[in-house]
């Protein structure tokens, strides 16, 4: 297994238009996170799955992002009328349920560019 | 709502030598996780150190170590013999543990580490 995969890894876009991010997790972890990161900061938290339910939205997840994760395994975030604050680096990270580390993996991440 | 603060934005540390990041949290809980994660430009986060905040002793991997102070609720990351590959974004993280199913986790806002050849 290689890790966390996502895909694209930078993604330039003009504003209204509509994109979509996807994440591939470590095969056997039941939870898929996605966090947005803006320059300088830190990551926020935007929502996270356990196996195909999404258990928990972030305030910061507008009516226009919507996320999958329709077969428990891979997932989508799509981000629709994109505005020029939605740029910002998107990533994805995979745990197991029950972890004896709390370790959480993350994937490169998606960078958007809205112009 | 549990928060975590690193009052340090940048930091620099000359090669060979030993720098310590700092950071504090809030939590009315008892059973978490503390993480430092390294990001390098442009590159994915990898985990450095972890602390579990039942176990009272300190963690350390190879050249980093931390200074875990459950009751003042700090956790500062020391790195000895700093190394040019050390130069990164450093992010303190807090993830509760909830009888062994975790939340999601809380970042920092991250201080980054410059190392002077």
């Amino acid at each position: 297994d290689t890790g966390v995969s996502q895909d694209p890894r930078h993604k330039i876009t003009k504003r209204g238009q509509n994109v979509t991010f996807r994440c591939d997790p470590i095969s056997e972890h039941n939870r898929l996170y996605w966090y947005r990161q803006t320059l300088g900061q830190g990551p926020e938290f935007l929502t996270y799955f356990q196996n195909e339910a999404q258990l928990e939205k972030s305030r910061l997840l507008s009516d226009r992002f919507s996320a999958e994760r329709p077969k428990g395994s891979f997932s989508t975030l799509e981000i629709q009328r994109t505005e020029q604050g939605d740029s910002a680096m998107y990533l994805c990270a995979s745990s197991l349920l029950h972890s004896n580390t709390g370790e959480l993996f993350f994937g490169e991440g998606s960078r958007l560019t809205v112009l | 709502a549990q928060t975590v603060t690193q009052s340090q934005p940048e930091m620099s540390v000359q090669e060979a030598e030993t720098v310590t990041l700092s950071c504090t949290y809030d939590t009315s809980e008892s059973d978490y996780y503390l993480f430092w994660y390294k990001q390098p430009p442009s590159r994915q986060m990898i985990l450095v150190i972890r602390q579990e905040a039942y176990k009272q002793q300190n963690a350390t991997e190879n050249r980093f170590s931390v200074n875990f102070q459950k009751a003042a609720k700090s956790f500062s990351l020391k790195i000895s013999d700093s190394q040019l590959g050390d130069a990164a974004m450093y992010f303190c993280a807090y993830r509760i543990n909830y009888g062994g199913s975790q939340g999601n986790l809380i970042f920092g806002k991250g201080t980054k580490l410059s190392v002077k050849p």
